[in-house]
C-alpha cells in the first residue's frame, strides 16, 4: 500500500514563528502537492513538485515556500506564520498523469 | 486557465436512491484527466473514479459512474443505490497533461437520509 505520512496531526504555533510541515511518501512518486483545506473553499493548491529540487507555485503560494531535497520528502514552510494560515494542510503524491493521488492524514495547524 | 467548479455546497438523498453531483471544468489543454474523491468525516481522502479526456466510454466503478460530457465540460458523479456510508464531502479534481498541476473544486457535502 502507498503511504503518505505527514509529520504532525495537530500543531499550534505562535504568530511570527517559522513553521515546517513535513510529508514523506514511500512509493517513489514523482509528483507531490501541498493543499490547504478550508470550509466552503475546498482544497486549494499551494505548491507542487514534479521532481527533486523542482517546484512550482500553485494558486495560493503567498506566505509559503517548499523544499524537495529528496524524492520521498516534500516540506511546506511558513516563513512567518499568521493567523490567516490557520487551516487543515494536506499533502498528496502521485505518479504519472492518469493515476490517482494519495493523501496524507492532514495536519491541522492553528496559529495563535 | 485551469478551473473546477462544484455548484452544490450540500445535497440530500434518500437511502437507496441515485444522486448526481455536479462538476464543470475549464481548460484549454486537449489532454487532461478528471478525478472524484470522497472525504468522510474522518478526514481521509478516498479516490473513487477517473476519466481521461480521450476515453470514449464513461468511467464506472461499482456504484459510481462518471457522466462525462466533453463538449459541455462537465464530469458529474452519479452514485447509484445510495447508502448511509456515502454521507461525506465529495471533491472533483482535474489535471492537465501539459502541467503537473492537480486542482480541486470546492466540494459537495452529501447527506444520505435513512
Amino acid at each position: 500500500d502507498v503511504k503518505v505520512t505527514q509529520s504532525s496531526r495537530y500543531l499550534v504555533k505562535r504568530t511570527g514563528e517559522k513553521v515546517f510541515l513535513e510529508c514523506v511518501q514511500d512509493m517513489d512518486h514523482e509528483n507531490m502537492f501541498w493543499y490547504r483545506q478550508d470550509p466552503g473553499l475546498g482544497l486549494r493548491l499551494i505548491y507542487f513538485s514534479y521532481d527533486v529540487k523542482m517546484k512550482e507555485k500553485g494558486d495560493i503560494p503567498e506566505g509559503y515556500s517548499v523544499s524537495r531535497e529528496k524524492k520521498e520528502r516534500f516540506s511546506l514552510i511558513l516563513e512567518s506564520a499568521s493567523t490567516n494560515q490557520t487551516s487543515m494542510y494536506l499533502c498528496a503524491s502521485k505518479w504519472g498523469s492518469n493515476t490517482e493521488a494519495f493523501f496524507g492524514q492532514g495536519t491541522r495547524l492553528t496559529v495563535v | 486557465a485551469q478551473k473546477i467548479t462544484q455548484t452544490q455546497p450540500g445535497m440530500f438523498v434518500q437511502e437507496k436512491e441515485a444522486v448526481t453531483l455536479d462538476c464543470t471544468y475549464d481548460t484549454s489543454d486537449p489532454s487532461y484527466g478528471l478525478f472524484w474523491y470522497k472525504q468522510p468525516s474522518s478526514g481521509e481522502m478516498i479516490f473513487l473514479i477517473y476519466q481521461g479526456s480521450y476515453d470514449q466510454q464513461n468511467a464506472t466503478e461499482g456504484r459510481y459512474s462518471l457522466n462525462f460530457q466533453k463538449a459541455r465540460k462537465s464530469a458529474n458523479l452519479v452514485i447509484s443505490a445510495s447508502q448511509l456510508g456515502d454521507s461525506a464531502m465529495y471533491f472533483c479534481a482535474m489535471r492537465e497533461d501539459s502541467s503537473y498541476k492537480l486542482i480541486f473544486g470546492s466540494g459537495t457535502r452529501l447527506l444520505v437520509r435513512p
